[in-house]
């Protein structure tokens, strides 16, 4: 199975804040890479498909990018309803897995 | 819009079977995927497999294989995932996904269902 290993496990940031996650797969994923955000109590909501392409309402300030092994998630300006747990999760082949999730707190 | 309706939550002694139900509306049910991932209290996300409402094919992860079993009634768009010989460390949030693309098992997906607590418990 690929291992997907995110980094930071948790991050404390302020409202206004430029927030970068990484994602790191064992192997190479091509661009088969998505991002969700799960708040508590919630079902995970995908943020962005194929690395970079944004979800349908998902507010601009969420981008994605990368291929291979590396990806990142940025938020450029981190709003009070950003804060969440974000997973991200190849689908280059079966079985589709998951980081460990990455923790964005209030400072 | 599109829904995905779970049935509630679930207390069962280890040994037993669970059967969660997936309920879908809003889109067309035979032409996507449903998965079905659990979290357990605290932890990450763990796919447990696929079925292919239309032709009723399903893949599972190879740690539930023999142990789980996904199904679906199309005459109602619904979607089962029953579990057998529960353990305490099958308590999590089950959930239900569809995929976002059609006729795809590749595992992109777009809407969830609410999640059913399932509770394991002597």
């Amino acid at each position: 199975d690929i291992q997907m290993t995110q980094s930071p496990s948790s991050l404390s940031a302020s409202v206004g804040d430029r927030v970068t996650i990484t994602c790191r797969a064992s192997q190479s994923i091509d661009i088969y890479l998505n991002w969700y955000q799960q708040k508590p109590g919630k079902a995970p909501k995908l943020l962005i498909s194929a690395a970079s392409t944004l979800q349908s309402g998902v507010p601009s300030r969420f981008s994605g990018s990368g291929s291979g092994p590396d990806f990142t998630l940025t938020i450029s300006s981190l709003q009070p309803e950003d804060f969440a747990t974000y997973f991200c999760q190849q689908s280059y082949t079966s079985p589709p897995t998951f980081g460990q999730g990455t923790k964005v707190e209030i400072k | 819009q599109v829904q995905l309706v779970q049935s509630g939550a679930e207390v069962k002694k280890p040994g037993a079977s669970v059967k969660v139900s997936c309920k879908a509306s809003g889109y067309t049910f035979m032409g996507h995927y449903i998965h079905w991932v659990r979290q357990a209290p605290g932890q990450g996300l763990e796919w447990m497999g696929w079925i292919n409402p239309n032709s009723g094919g399903t893949n599972f992860a190879q740690k539930f294989q023999g142990r789980v079993t996904m199904t679906k009634d199309a005459s109602i768009n619904t979607a089962y995932m029953e579990l057998s010989s529960l353990r305490s460390d099958d308590t999590a949030v089950y959930y239900c996904a569809k995929t976002y693309y059609y006729a795809s098992g590749r595992f992109e997906a777009d809407y969830w269902g609410q999640g059913t607590l399932v509770t394991v418990s002597s």
